[in-house]
């Protein structure tokens, strides 16, 4: 069965560092989603990604926060500059189809990323 | 406003009670969908069940079961005979058939006890 795999599992850094998250999708799908989870708290949407471009966005996914999908696989996650408070879970989800009517997101295992 | 409360943080039963988690939601769209999901403790989102707006019928699959209830904006999940195996975080979402975003609440932790 296909999945949402994605790489690394755990990334440790230090504040102040760029970072890049990778998923790679299921290959048939049309949209791309990164969600976070900062550790016991709730998962929080991010940003969804639609044909080479932001689709939707969360007022946390601010100017220090990029997405990219750099060839036909994989969708990257840049954080630019990362801060403390960015040490959470990122998820990343794809679907057959977006918003309109209803496309299951599949999820992907998580990164971990803790910032130092 | 969307929103998704889970008012149960934390959950402890003893093996094989049934326990039941309570969801209410909050949206003024017509059109929508909710989900559950269970996070083990190793840290993935594990899908349990989509339901959209139109479709108030209850589920059950195995030892799960749901209860959807438009009048109350409930959607509440029992797990029947709990195993130790069923203790995780278990997530009630929404998702506006308008939006690409899936709203989760803040999870209720479910401890099953031997």
């Amino acid at each position: 069965e296909p999945e949402v795999t994605q790489t690394p599992s755990h990334q440790v850094t230090q504040m102040g560092q760029e970072v890049i998250l990778r998923c790679v999708p299921i290959s048939n799908h049309l949209y791309f989603y990164w969600y976070r989870q900062i550790l016991g708290q709730k998962v929080e949407f991010l940003v969804s990604f639609y044909n080479n471009e932001i689709s939707e966005k969360s007022e946390i996914f601010d100017d220090q926060f990029s997405v990219e999908r750099p060839d036909g696989s994989n969708f990257t996650l840049k954080i630019r500059s990362t801060k403390l408070e960015d040490s959470a879970m990122y998820f990343c989800a794809s679907s057959p189809e977006g918003g309109g009517h209803y496309n299951e997101q599949f999820f992907g295992p998580g990164t971990r990323l803790t910032v130092l | 406003a969307q929103k998704v409360t889970q008012a149960q943080t934390e959950i402890s039963v003893v093996e094989k009670e049934d326990v039941t988690l309570d969801c209410v939601y909050e949206t003024r769209d017509t059109t929508y969908y909710l989900f559950w999901y269970k996070q083990p403790p190793s840290g993935e989102l594990v899908f349990l069940i989509r339901r959209n707006s139109f479709d108030e019928q209850n589920e059950i699959s195995g030892r799960y079961s749901w209860n959807f209830q438009k009048s109350t904006s409930s959607f509440n999940f029992t797990i029947t005979a709990s195993q130790v195996v069923d203790s995780a975080v278990y997530f009630c979402a929404l998702k506006m058939n308008r939006d690409d975003k899936i709203i989760f609440g803040k999870g209720t932790r479910l401890h099953i006890l031997p």
